[in-house]
């Protein structure tokens, strides 16, 4: 089975500027999550979606968005980019929704704003 | 509120030698504790998790309540173990939300 992929591997942005990251899960996988990867505050969850409905949501602000389509694939949106989204960006499939479902990494968005 | 605690941001032993990585935790309810691994140049992978009780590539955990902890151990290091390592929360009623800690990176030495 292909694992998770993610679209683009790496992106420059400049501030104000939205952008639109791309992840497909593992085929038969219906939960998708996202994290935010940074050197100082580390792995922190974005949010979940599970059957094209967002089942959880971390603590980020509302310029954070995203959303799942039909065949499970998920897009993340950030509006209004600031200095402070450079990051990695995280993508994690997993056949269900629950903990107990063990996630799966793609490689991660490279996200760089200047 | 979540919290994952991993003190030692870095950790080199002898290859051989025992490895012990730390990791703490804060939760208020029934948490499901889980180590994720990433080798150098590959993805975030799970190593392991309490609920399976289980040993991968030689690494154990056990889950103790009492003291809030879930520790990593290994009784040989061996040098392929060399890895960044996080231990990771979740709830049961999170769904997938999980929290992570801040990582160990391992360096296992010749």
């Amino acid at each position: 089975k292909a694992g998770v992929t993610q679209t683009p591997r790496y992106l420059i942005k400049t501030r104000g500027q939205q952008v639109t990251l791309s992840c497909s899960p593992i085929s038969g996988h219906r939960s998708v999550s996202w994290y935010q990867q940074t050197p100082g505050q580390g792995l922190q969850f974005l949010f979940e979606y599970f059957s094209e409905t967002q089942r959880n949501k971390g603590n980020f602000p509302g310029r954070f968005s995203g959303r799942q389509f039909s065949n499970s694939r998920s897009e993340m949106n950030v509006s209004t980019l600031e200095l402070g989204d450079s990051a990695l960006y995280l993508c994690a499939s997993s056949l269900a929704s629950g903990s107990h479902n063990e996630q799966f990494f793609g490689p991660g968005t490279r996200l760089t704003v200047l | 509120a979540q919290r994952v605690t991993q003190p030692e941001k870095l950790l080199s032993v002898f290859k051989g030698a025992p490895v012990e990585l730390k990791c703490n935790y804060s939760y208020s309810g029934s948490p499901e504790l889980f180590w994720y691994v990433q080798y150098s140049r590959q993805r975030l992978q799970l190593l392991l998790r309490h609920i399976s009780r289980e040993s991968i590539k030689g690494f154990t955990a056990d889950l103790n309540k009492g003291e809030t902890s879930f520790h990593l151990k290994k009784p040989f290091a061996q040098e392929e173990d060399s890895a960044m390592y996080y231990c990771a929360l979740s709830g049961f009623d999170y769904g997938q939300n999980f929290v992570f800690g801040p990582g160990t990176r391992l360096s296992v030495l010749p």
